[in-house]
C-alpha cells in the first residue's frame, strides 16, 4: 500500500538556519503530496501542496517540490524563526481528484532556538 | 467560515465506559474523515464517511468501535467499553467533493483512566 517516510527528528535549529525535512512516499498511479504543521496542543493545518510532478508548493517561506523519479517532496525553508516550532507532517493522497484518507509519515518535530 | 470543530476537547473516561466524540465539517464539506494519532507518532486512518454513508472503514477497528454522519447534525465516533489503549488524540478532517486536501478540528484528547 501507499506509505510516507519522512526523517525522524527532532530537529533543533538556531534562529536563521536553514531548514530541510526530508519526505520520500511509495504509491501507486500520481499522488497528491501535503505538508501539515501541528504546534503544540492543536490540530494540523495544511502548510502546502503539490498535486503534480514538478509543481512547487509554497507557502510562509516554506517550499517543496514534488519529485517524481525520486519520489520525494522535501520541505525547506531558507531562514526559520523561533515561532517555526511544531511537529512537520509529510502526507500523500492516492487520488488527485477524489476524495480518499490521507496516508501521513510519522511527523518531524522541530525546535528552533534564539 | 467556521472551520472544523470537534467537541468535546479533552475526555476522561474510566475503562468499561463509552466515549462519544463529535465532529462537525466545514460549511460545504460533505466529505469527513476520522483519524487517531498516538504519542510521537503520525496520523493514522480509521473511517471515512458522507452524509449517511460509511465509504471506507478499513482502519477502525471492528469491535467497540463506530461511526456515524447522519443527514442532520454532527459526525459521531463512539468508542464503546473503553479501554487503556484508546488513550489518544482524534482528529477530524472534512473536505469538499473533488478536493484532495483536507482540513482539520482540533482534536478531542481521550484520556482512559
Amino acid at each position: 500500500g501507499d506509505s510516507v517516510t519522512q526523517m525522524e527528528g527532532p530537529v533543533t535549529l538556531s534562529e536563521e538556519a536553514f531548514l530541510t525535512i526530508n519526505c520520500t512516499y511509495t504509491a501507486t498511479g500520481y499522488p497528491s503530496l501535503f505538508w501539515y504543521v501541528q504546534y503544540p496542543g492543536e490540530g494540523l493545518q495544511l502548510l502546502l501542496k503539490a498535486t503534480k510532478a514538478d509543481d512547487k508548493g509554497s507557502n510562509k517561506g516554506f517550499e517543496a517540490t514534488y519529485r517524481k523519479e525520486t519520489t520525494s517532496f522535501h520541505l525547506e525553508k531558507g531562514s526559520v524563526q523561533v515561532s517555526d516550532s511544531a511537529v512537520y507532517f509529510c502526507a500523500l493522497s492516492g487520488s488527485v481528484s477524489g476524495n480518499t484518507p490521507l496516508v501521513f509519515g510519522k511527523g518531524t518535530r522541530l525546535s528552533v532556538i534564539a | 467560515n467556521a472551520g472544523v470543530m470537534q467537541n468535546p476537547r479533552h475526555l476522561v473516561r474510566r475503562r468499561g465506559q463509552e466515549a462519544r466524540l463529535r465532529c462537525s465539517p466545514m460549511k460545504g464539506h460533505s466529505h469527513v474523515y476520522w483519524y487517531r494519532q498516538l504519542p510521537e507518532e503520525g496520523l493514522k486512518f480509521m473511517v471515512y464517511l458522507q452524509k449517511e454513508n460509511i465509504i471506507d472503514e478499513s482502519g477502525m477497528p471492528k469491535e467497540r468501535f463506530s461511526a456515524e454522519f447522519p443527514k442532520e447534525g454532527p459526525s459521531i465516533l463512539r468508542i464503546q467499553q473503553v479501554v487503556r489503549g484508546d488513550s489518544a488524540a482524534y482528529f477530524c478532517a472534512s473536505s469538499p467533493t473533488g478536493v484532495a486536501e483536507q482540513y482539520f478540528g482540533p482534536g478531542t484528547r481521550l484520556t482512559v483512566t
